[in-house]
């Protein structure tokens, strides 16, 4: 069975770059048969996608924050990274990885989130 | 962008009832809707996808519908274990996009 796994840091500083790591198991971020996703909520609030990746590398962004953030894979085996620059107060946020199994429009699997807060 | 919007956004039921919550697109997504259950300090999970299609391991209790615009979520005989929050999410246009959610709670 899937499982993923958020990792990083859950303090980051205004104007800095936060990186999150996914870590994979059960199966391999290079099978075409997934896409793998980062989505956020801020706390109290609703859900937002932020964007995936396909094994070829094919991304796509949510254009809110398309200016912002890098999405790929992670220096290690089956791990895949987001970095989000010049994150502000309203970056603070439960951040999710998902992925989904073909239909690359919803999410089937999610990690248990990790918190990161924005904040001097 | 597409926006999604809920109704309501909160209820109250009790043990067996029947829960509807409704779901809206402002443009058309033909199916490619899909709805998540989410309960305090966890991640969303899977319920429907592609407007009525039960997720595997979700029970039958839990059926949606609908196309285009409209769309429902249903819980035939509310239990226990389905007080959360609900969410609907298109899958239709980037960026993916989710309503507000449905806080179910009990009566």
């Amino acid at each position: 069975q899937l499982q993923l796994q958020e990792s990083g840091p859950g303090l980051v500083k205004p104007s800095e770059t936060l990186s999150l790591t996914c870590t994979v198991s059960g199966g391999s971020i290079s099978s075409s048969s997934y896409h793998w996703g980062w989505l956020r909520q801020p706390p109290g609030k609703g859900l937002e996608w932020i964007g995936s990746f396909y094994y070829t590398g094919r991304t796509y962004y949510n254009p809110s924050l398309k200016s912002r953030v890098t999405i790929s894979v992670g220096t290690s085996k089956n791990q895949f990274s987001l970095k989000l620059s010049s994150v502000t107060a309203a970056d603070t946020a439960v951040y999710y990885c998902a992925t989904t199994f073909g239909d690359p429009s919803y999410f089937d699997s999610w990690g248990q989130g990790t918190l990161v807060t924005v904040s001097s | 962008d597409i926006q999604m919007t809920q109704s309501p956004s909160s209820l109250s039921a009790s043990l067996g009832d029947r829960v509807t919550i409704t779901c809206r697109a402002s443009q058309s997504i033909s199916t490619y809707l899909n709805w998540y259950q989410q309960k305090p300090g966890k991640a969303p999970k899977l319920l429907i996808y592609a407007a009525s299609s039960l997720q595997s391991g979700v029970p039958s209790r839990f059926s949606g519908s609908g196309s285009g615009t409209d769309f429902t979520l249903t819980i035939s005989s509310l239990q226990r274990e389905d007080f959360a929050t609900y969410y609907c999410q298109q899958g239709y246009s980037n960026p993916f996009t989710f309503g507000p959610g449905t806080k179910v709670d009990i009566k």
